[in-house]
């Protein structure tokens, strides 16, 4: 059974542009999480979408927003890009309450 | 204060040797508490996953919860050298599902 796949595996972006990841979760899953893994911070909680809504939110300012599509697939967008983004962003996918993470997208923000 | 705390390390130990990790917690609603191995430059891998107080078993590792203290740990029987990497925990309320993760622990285990 396929885990959950994000792409892409590496993202470049200058500052102020716009960057999109996405996300497929493991079959049967409806949840997806977003995290953020900012080096010397840990893992932060970005997003929660479950059944396509938007279920709970990190304390992380507007320009992070993201979506759930029919499939349960899902996609993060980060806008107005700076350099403190620079992180990698990982995807989750749960039935309930376990949460089976993604490789994660490595961004960086020249 | 941190609602999860987790000593960085790093903890190197020999080949063998029975690894002893911890994090505490403040948040009395948590109820679900997992450890998480992340290699380096990789997602994280769930190793055990608990639910409310007790001890849990699989193969070399056993995760205990003691709610009571608000302290949870993972013990890694015959470490092996594979086994280096960083451990995280995490844990959630029931109502939120949004995960909680300690800062992680870099585990080294010497051949």
């Amino acid at each position: 059974e396929a885990g959950v796949t994000q792409s892409p595996t590496h993202l470049i972006k200058t500052r102020g542009q716009q960057a999109t990841l996405r996300c497929s979760p493991i079959s049967g899953h409806t949840s997806v999480y977003w995290y953020q893994q900012a080096l010397g911070l840990g893992l932060q909680f970005l997003l929660w979408y479950d059944e396509g809504e938007e279920r709970n939110r990190g304390n992380f300012p507007p320009r992070f927003s993201g979506r759930q599509f029919p499939n349960y697939s899902s996609e993060l967008n980060v806008n107005a890009l700076e350099l403190e983004d620079s992180a990698l962003y990982l995807c989750a996918s749960s039935p309930k309450n376990i949460q089976y993470f993604g490789a994660g997208t490595r961004l960086s923000v020249l | 204060q941190k609602e999860v705390e987790q000593d960085p390390g790093p903890l190197s130990v020999p080949e063998g040797a029975i690894v002893s990790l911890n994090c505490t917690y403040s948040n009395s609603a948590f109820q679900y508490f997992m450890w998480y191995r992340q290699y380096s430059r990789k997602g994280p891998e769930l190793l055990m996953y608990t639910y409310s107080s007790g001890n849990k078993e699989d193969g070399r590792f056993t995760a205990q919860v003691d709610k009571s203290s608000k302290y949870i740990s993972l013990f890694i029987r015959d470490s092996q050298p594979s086994d280096s990497a960083t451990y995280l925990c995490a844990m959630c309320a029931d109502s939120s599902y949004k995960l909680i993760f300690g800062s992680g622990t870099r585990l080294l285990v010497r051949p």
